[in-house]
């Protein structure tokens, strides 16, 4: 079975900074792939972005990229130039690569906010 | 429609009665998902089902929940009896296959049992 921790509960930093919310993992797997997700008040996870474990470059996606340490089984979340709409809980997790039971693994989450 | 559609987005019921949630994925999607969400806390597995069948029902936190899907399209989670522990956020998520493909979630449906 899959674990996926994520240290920090909460997180408050000044709209425009930058921010990084931490996961850590532990799996047997080789494959598989790694998702931070988003979730807003309006409780609909939306997908952030997405790695997958055999690819050495780090997924970026505009403000958002990720520092992907496999051999740390590290997967943290950049936010650059943070703005309040980023305010939200954020959930990092695992999926084995064929999917299927099991589903995704979450993280507690962390949820973030962004101060004006 | 567009996304992962959820009814209801709320339900409010009395312990020891019977609910049922329902989910309509993305068309196509073959494989789809329920998680429980509890408050502060991260997403808990129910079930999976690829297609109308489900290959994984260890999730299920006691055999007063059963979910079943018809047509390979919408599924319907029943929780009989309720209890006060079962109040929670009850999000659907659906992938076009399993494995490979990102999960696309519904609203959820927060159930209060009081």
């Amino acid at each position: 079975a899959q674990t996926v921790t994520q240290s920090q509960p909460e997180m408050s930093v000044q709209e425009a900074e930058t921010v990084t919310l931490s996961c850590t993992y532990d799996t047997s797997e080789s494959n598989y792939y790694l998702f931070w997700y988003k979730q807003p008040p309006s409780r609909q996870m939306i997908l952030v972005i997405r790695q997958e474990a055999y690819k050495q470059q780090n997924a970026t996606e505009n403000r958002f990229s990720v520092n992907f340490q496999k051999a740390a089984k590290s997967f943290s979340l950049k936010i650059s130039d943070s703005q309040l709409g980023d305010t939200a809980m954020y959930f990092c997790a695992f999926m084995k690569h064929e999917g299927g039971a099991d589903g995704l693994t979450f993280g507690k989450g962390t949820h973030l906010i962004i101060q004006p | 429609g567009a996304g992962v559609s959820q009814s209801p987005s709320n339900k409010v019921t009395e312990k020891g009665k019977d609910v049922e949630l329902r989910c309509d994925p993305i068309s196509g999607h073959t494989a789809l998902y329920w998680y429980r969400q509890s408050l502060g806390q991260g997403l808990e597995f129910l079930i999976y089902f690829q297609g109308n069948s489900a290959p994984d029902k260890s999730g299920l936190p006691s055999d007063r929940f059963s979910a079943e899907r018809t047509g390979g399209s919408v599924s319907t989670l029943t929780i009989q009896r309720t209890q006060q522990e079962d109040s929670a956020v009850y999000l659907c998520a659906s992938s076009l296959v399993a494995g490979n493909s990102p999960l696309h979630f519904g609203n959820g449906t927060r159930l209060t049992v009081t």
